[in-house]
């Protein structure tokens, strides 16, 4: 049972054009969600997180939206450019737990 | 300098062996997480650690033990090694917190081959 979903296992843009990456989550408990990216040979890296009393936050060209009632939450980045062709994860965890519950990742490819 | 590295980078075995995995980290965080990524599943929890001598079973733990005798390291070992364990396996940190909201440190992981 995948408590963290994000069911486009890959998705190509044009350079300069938005790329938007969803992600959908079962367990109400969780309220906190962040988004890691991953280059080939490399761990994943920290990229944007948002709290369960948010609905919104931004950071240069990445914008991460969540929908609690809907129990969904993209990434947005705007513009693209092709150093930002990577797997992203988006995850999940609840604050009285020490698990972060990982999605299965999106391979962005950025065309230029 | 300071981050989380793991050994080896690279390792082919066989079924039946011991394997043991190294992460080291210089941060001194008091959490530390190994992980398997696999195609189709993203990454998986095998057994997290809260502290020295604190260890915790994570989603799939079958197969692996860990132990955590210093805050710095954190080895994983495969006491028998079975093919389905093939993988490439991420150690993680991060510094206390309330709970886990706080972003994970990644090393640059280990590609695990098992004959």
């Amino acid at each position: 049972d995948q408590q963290v979903k994000q069911n486009s296992p890959s998705l190509s843009v044009q350079e300069g054009r938005i790329s938007i990456l969803n992600c959908d989550y079962t367990n109400s408990m969780f309220d906190y969600f962040l988004w890691y990216k991953k280059y080939p040979a490399e761990g994943p890296t920290f990229l944007i997180s948002i709290s369960s009393i948010k609905d919104k936050n931004e950071d240069g060209r990445f914008t991460v939206f969540l929908n609690k009632s809907a129990k969904h939450l993209s990434l947005h980045i705007v513009p693209s450019q092709p150093g930002d062709s990577a797997v992203y994860f988006c995850a999940a965890s609840d604050t009285g737990g020490f698990k972060t519950i990982f999605g299965a990742g999106t391979r962005l490819f950025v065309k230029a | 300098d300071a981050g989380i590295t793991q050994s080896p980078r690279y390792k082919i075995t066989e079924t039946g062996r011991q394997v043991t995995l190294m992460c080291h980290q210089t941060w001194s965080h008091s959490y530390m997480f190994w992980y398997r990524q696999d195609l189709g599943h993203g990454l998986r929890l095998i057994y997290y650690s809260a502290a020295a001598d604190i260890t915790d079973k994570g989603e799939v733990p079958d197969g692996y033990v860990v132990s955590r005798s210093k805050t710095e390291n954190f080895p994983l070992t495969l006491e028998s090694a079975t093919r389905s364990q093939t993988s490439v396996y991420f150690c993680a940190s991060h510094p206390t917190g309330t709970g886990n909201n706080q972003p994970q440190h990644f090393g640059d992981g280990t590609r695990l081959s098992i004959l």
